[in-house]
């Protein structure tokens, strides 16, 4: 069964860093689907954050988070990473990692959802 | 970027009913590159329909997905108890991908 697997909830401070991590197991060619993060603030719905092709790291944000947020993959651990160098208490969310559904196309679905992270920034 | 919105906000109905969701895009959607998902409290959401009208692996055909260019609708031929869910559509024909706002169907 295809996977993915997020790392742990987190709570920080404000002007804090942080890296979120989403491990994908159980399928093939994981260079070449494109993965990407989905936040959902507390009761509210889904906002596309962003996508990451593993084998090239050609990675395309939404102009909402293009500079708020880095996505970057280590293909080695079949890993993607979702970070903040200086969180806000407006990022306080659940964030979703997804997998393309189609092999490596761009424009696509997600077929996949990791289990989310929860994020709380708060002093 | 194409905005997506759903209607109603809230669908309230009784096991055994059918369900009608409506998504409708600010411009048209290409290829019919439009996706609805099911999103259970605590869970992460869960494909149902791609490509308007495509089931997904391991979806049942109660679940049915038309439409193209701006309007999409969902629908659930005869609502089980494990229905009761938040739905949100997605188009992914236009960069940013976007998603409808959800339509929650609750037990009336």
């Amino acid at each position: 069964e295809v996977q993915l697997v997020q790392s742990g909830a987190e709570v920080k401070k404000p002007g804090e860093s942080l890296k979120i991590a989403c491990k994908a197991s159980a399928y093939n060619n994981f260079n070449n689907h494109w993965i990407g993060w989905v936040r959902q603030m507390p009761g509210k719905g889904l906002e596309w954050i962003g996508i990451i092709y593993p084998g090239d790291s050609d990675t395309r944000y939404s102009p909402s988070f293009q500079g708020q947020v880095t996505i970057s993959a280590d293909k080695s651990i079949r890993t993607v990473y979702l970070q903040w160098s200086s969180l806000k208490a407006s990022d306080t969310a659940i964030y979703y990692c997804a997998r393309h559904g189609w092999l490596a196309a761009l424009d696509n679905y997600f077929d996949t959802w990791g289990q989310g992270t929860r994020v709380t920034v708060s002093s | 970027e194409i905005v997506l919105t759903q209607s109603p906000g809230t669908l309230s109905l009784s096991p055994g009913e059918r369900a009608t969701l409506s998504c409708r895009a600010s411009q048209s959607v290409r290829s019919t590159y439009l996706a609805w998902y099911q999103q259970k409290p605590g869970q992460a959401p869960r494909l149902l329909i791609y490509g308007a009208s495509s089931r997904a692996t391991g979806i049942p055909d109660r679940f049915s997905g038309s439409g193209s260019g701006t309007d999409f609708t969902l629908t659930i031929s005869r609502l089980e108890p494990e229905d009761f869910a938040v739905y949100f559509c997605q188009q992914y024909a236009n960069s940013p991908a976007t998603f409808g706002q959800g339509t929650k169907v609750e037990i009336k």
